[in-house]
């Protein structure tokens, strides 16, 4: 079993839908959750990070993390066209001055307009 | 004014032979990954260096040596390139404190023939 689960999709969706983005993790140790977007070509860039348990808002953006369930989500509002990536859960537990990302597969979305 | 820049951004070769890629960062961070990601887009951490020392060292096989002369940069060196070494490399770097996320470069697309 993987450390990190992520449906790898394709999702794709009518533009102004919203979009719920899943990843399950069994590593208890995780502090660090996190959400990255990869462009075509592009390397991952932040989206939204957060520690521990709760959730994170970030204009359409809302994170969520249940520690005690191990799963967390992304929630994009009133999606578009520029949405169209592939998003990827990330997190960790800090070794010695530097963070140990443990990424989920991937889940490729397309935003329909 | 790129953050993490990578050089090359595209590599041909043949197995067998040796290559290197190049990464540089200008964000001032203490810590510098390599991640590599597969062709079905699963990122995998493969070594990180804080102020130029190894601390994280994944099981990689010995052909990848990672070096980093100093903290703004880190190189990776592959001898004897196989064809499951094709993939996107990719360098990312953080900052020392824990609530730090990752800044990836836009990643080396190695093929190998």
């Amino acid at each position: 079993q993987k450390e990190v689960e992520q449906d790898p999709g394709p999702l794709s969706v009518p533009e102004g839908a919203i979009v719920s983005l899943n990843c399950t993790y069994s590593n208890s140790a995780f502090q660090y959750f996190m959400w990255y977007r990869q462009y075509s070509r592009k390397g991952p860039e932040l989206l939204m990070y957060t520690y521990s348990s709760g959730n994170k808002e970030d204009g359409r953006f809302t994170a969520q993390v249940d520690k005690s369930s191990k799963y967390i989500s992304l929630f994009i509002r009133d999606s578009q066209p520029s949405d169209s990536a592939t998003y990827l859960c990330a997190m960790s537990d800090r070794i010695q001055g530097a963070q140990k990302l443990v990424f989920g597969q991937g889940t490729r979305l397309t935003i329909n307009p | 004014d790129t953050a993490v820049s990578q050089t090359p951004k595209y590599l041909v070769t043949q197995m067998g032979n040796d290559k290197s890629i190049k990464c540089e960062q200008n964000l001032g961070h203490d810590t510098m990954y390599w991640y590599k990601q597969d062709s079905k887009k699963f990122l995998k951490i493969m070594f990180s260096y804080n102020n130029k020392e190894l601390i994280i060292n994944e099981t990689v096989p010995n052909r990848f040596s990672p070096k980093s002369p100093d903290k703004a940069h880190l190189n990776l060196h592959i001898n004897s390139l196989e064809l499951g070494d094709s993939a996107v490399y990719f360098c990312a770097s953080s900052p020392p404190w824990s609530d730090s996320p990752l800044h990836f470069g836009n990643g080396t697309r190695l093929t190998v023939t």
